[in-house]
């Protein structure tokens, strides 16, 4: 199976600064990368698609890039609802895998 | 408004059953292959089964990760809008979260199987 990497497990920042998020597949997947957004207590939420499209309602701040084996989130300025866990999930490949996740934390 | 609503979750003990449902609203659910995904208590997400949007017994219109193949069986009733997930012969490593998750789009290209929609999820605990 095709394992998903998630770095860095946790990411501490400020309000208002950037986060950037990076995910690693064992193997290419092309682009069939989605991110997803978990708040505590949620069911996760689909933002990104095809490592770069934004999903509907998705704010502009969000942004995803790569392709193969290496994938990047970008936040460009976090807000407070943003602090949360976010994972990675390809669908290249039977089965489907996801990352591990990256908390985002307040600094 | 899209809505998926997951029952049945509960207590069970080791080796025994239980059968998982997902309600289905606001969208025409016979066009979409369907998900189950889990979620062990503090931990990340795992992909569990998929369906066909027409379901059937048909080779390919199911999958199972390798963890939990031979044990759960997924099924779906178009004419009822509700998923299912029959899970059988349940261990401790399988308590979590289930959530249904809705195919993004309605092929069955590798492109559509991210998960636009989810349910609020149903807690399976396996304790004796």
């Amino acid at each position: 199976e095709i394992v998903m990497t998630q770095s860095p497990a946790t990411l501490s920042v400020s309000p208002g600064e950037r986060a950037t998020l990076s995910c690693r597949a064992s193997q290419s997947v092309s682009f069939n990368l989605a991110w997803y957004q978990q708040r505590p207590g949620q069911a996760p939420r689909l933002l990104i698609y095809g490592a770069s499209a934004r999903a509907t309602g998705i704010p502009a701040r969000f942004s995803g890039s790569g392709s193969g084996t290496e994938f990047t989130l970008t936040i460009s300025s976090l807000q407070s609802e943003d602090f949360a866990i976010y994972y990675c999930q390809q669908s290249d490949m039977w089965p489907l895998t996801f990352g591990g996740g990256t908390k985002v934390e307040i600094k | 408004e899209v809505q998926l609503l997951e029952s049945g979750g509960g207590l069970v003990q080791p080796g025994g059953s239980l059968r998982l449902s997902c309600a289905a609203s606001g969208f025409t659910f016979s066009n979409y292959d369907m998900n189950w995904v889990r979620q062990a208590p503090g931990k990340g997400l795992e992909w569990v089964s998929v369906i066909s949007s027409s379901g059937g017994s048909a080779v390919g219109s199911t999958n199972y990760a390798d963890s939990v193949k031979g044990r759960f069986t997924i099924s779906r009733d178009n004419s009822k809008n509700t998923l299912y997930l029959q899970m059988n012969s349940l261990r401790a490593e399988d308590t979590a979260t289930y959530y249904c998750a809705k195919n993004m789009c309605g092929g069955r290209v590798a492109s559509c199987y991210r998960f636009d929609q989810w349910g609020q999820g149903t807690l399976v605990t396996v304790s004796s």
